[in-house]
Formats: structure tokens, C-alpha cells, sequence
């Protein structure tokens, strides 16, 4: 199972919106609505942020919201603060019940 | 509040064996399904394995099937991973993580660091 596709990197300047794409196949992404991303900032444990494509789980900032389009989910964070510079990796559920990360993003904020 | 600790991480030859065990609080553990997923530092995360809340059931990634085996004892809420013929390229931090509802990892340990090498 090939990890899903993140950029590398994305950058945004406080207060503007960013967007990651997570690109999958028909087999994760394209075929559940069981995906999730995660913030993990350095020398901690990922935190869940958005789960079942676009769910917030309680606690997690509304600027934080994900969405989807055929293979591709996305995560966007609008008003970009100083305290949401960190890793995010998207996640699903895959046709052989199985789990997939994607390759993971460095969110640099300006 | 949920809790999860995991042990029995450390130093392994290649071709040795380890256990890994994590222990859950702060919730019906029995209730849960559980993952263990894994992280080289500096690097992304991967999934490794998932386990049914009975624990009839598991799945796991292609790269330690055949070589590990993840299991669970609800009367202990402890959840474990047992790692046979361990390769270099097993060496990281491990992770265990709670399975809110399909695939939500709502809360997580904070590793176990394993390290294989002669």
C-alpha cells in the first residue's frame, strides 16, 4: 500500500487560508468517507483534527475544515495562526481494512 | 480523560524478537478498537496494525505481516504488538492510538521507541 500523496510543504502568512491535498486511489480515499488528518508538532503525539472527510471532533478550532472530491481530500485552515505551524498527515480507511498515512505536510507560517 | 502508555521498547539484533504493550486508562477499553502506528524520527507516520475491540479480528500493513501479531487483553486494558524477525528498517517509535469510530485516532500514547541494530 503506497502512501498517500501531500505536498511536502505549504506556507501562509497569519491570518490568510491554506489548503493540503491528500491524493489517494478508488481503493482509500476515492472509496470511503474514512479519512482523517492529524497535526503533530515536534517531539509530540499527531493530534486528530478533522475525521469521517469533515468532522470536528470537540476542542478542534473551526478554522480547521476538510472536504473531498473523488480521489483527493483536502484540509483547509483559514485564519492561519502562529500555533498551527506543524506536520499534518491525512489518513484512510482502504478496500483490504487496512490504514494508510499520506506522506505528510510542513505547514511554515510566515 | 483517556490515557494511553506504551513500554517495552529498547534495543534488538536483527532477527530478534520484542513486545510492545500498551496500557489504557480513562475509558471502557473493551469498547475500542486499537491501531499501532509507527514513526521513524524526522520522518512520516505509518500504520502498522488495527485489532477488533474482542479482538477477533486484525489487519496489517504489508511491510510486518507475517512477522508481527497484535493482541489485547481487555481484563488488563492493554493492548500489545509482538515483533518476530525484526529488521533494521523496523526501527521507530511506536505509537499506539484509540479507534473512536472507523479509522478516527482520537487519542495516542506517546511512543515507544524501538531500535534495531548489531
Amino acid at each position: 500500500q503506497s502512501a498517500l500523496t501531500q505536498p511536502a510543504s505549504v506556507s501562509g502568512s497569519p491570518g490568510q487560508s491554506i489548503t493540503i491535498s491528500c491524493t489517494g486511489t478508488s481503493s482509500d480515499v476515492g472509496g470511503y468517507n474514512y479519512v482523517s488528518w492529524y497535526q503533530q508538532h515536534p517531539g509530540e503525539a499527531p493530534k486528530l483534527m478533522i475525521f469521517g472527510v469533515s468532522d470536528r471532533p470537540s476542542g478542534v478550532s473551526d478554522r480547521f475544515s476538510g472536504s473531498k472530491s473523488g480521489n483527493t481530500a483536502s484540509l483547509t485552515i483559514s485564519g492561519l495562526q502562529a500555533e498551527d505551524e506543524a506536520d499534518y498527515y491525512c489518513n484512510s480507511f482502504t478496500s483490504r481494512h487496512t490504514g494508510v498515512f499520506g506522506t505528510g505536510t510542513k505547514v511554515t507560517v510566515l | 480523560e483517556a490515557q494511553l502508555v506504551e513500554s517495552g521498547g529498547g534495543l534488538v539484533q536483527p532477527g530478534g524478537s520484542l513486545r510492545l504493550s500498551c496500557a489504557a486508562s480513562g475509558f471502557t477499553f473493551s469498547g475500542y478498537w486499537m491501531h499501532w502506528v509507527r514513526q521513524v524520527p524526522g520522518e512520516g507516520l505509518v500504520w502498522v496494525s488495527r485489532i477488533t475491540a474482542d479482538g477477533s479480528g486484525s489487519t496489517y500493513a504489508d511491510s510486518v505481516k507475517g512477522r508481527f501479531t497484535i493482541s489485547r487483553d481487555n481484563a488488563m486494558n492493554t493492548l500489545y504488538l509482538q515483533m518476530n524477525n525484526l529488521r533494521a528498517e523496523d526501527t521507530a517509535l511506536y505509537f499506539c492510538a484509540r479507534d473512536h469510530n472507523l479509522w478516527e485516532l482520537d487519542y495516542w500514547g506517546q511512543g515507544t521507541l524501538v531500535t534495531v541494530s548489531s
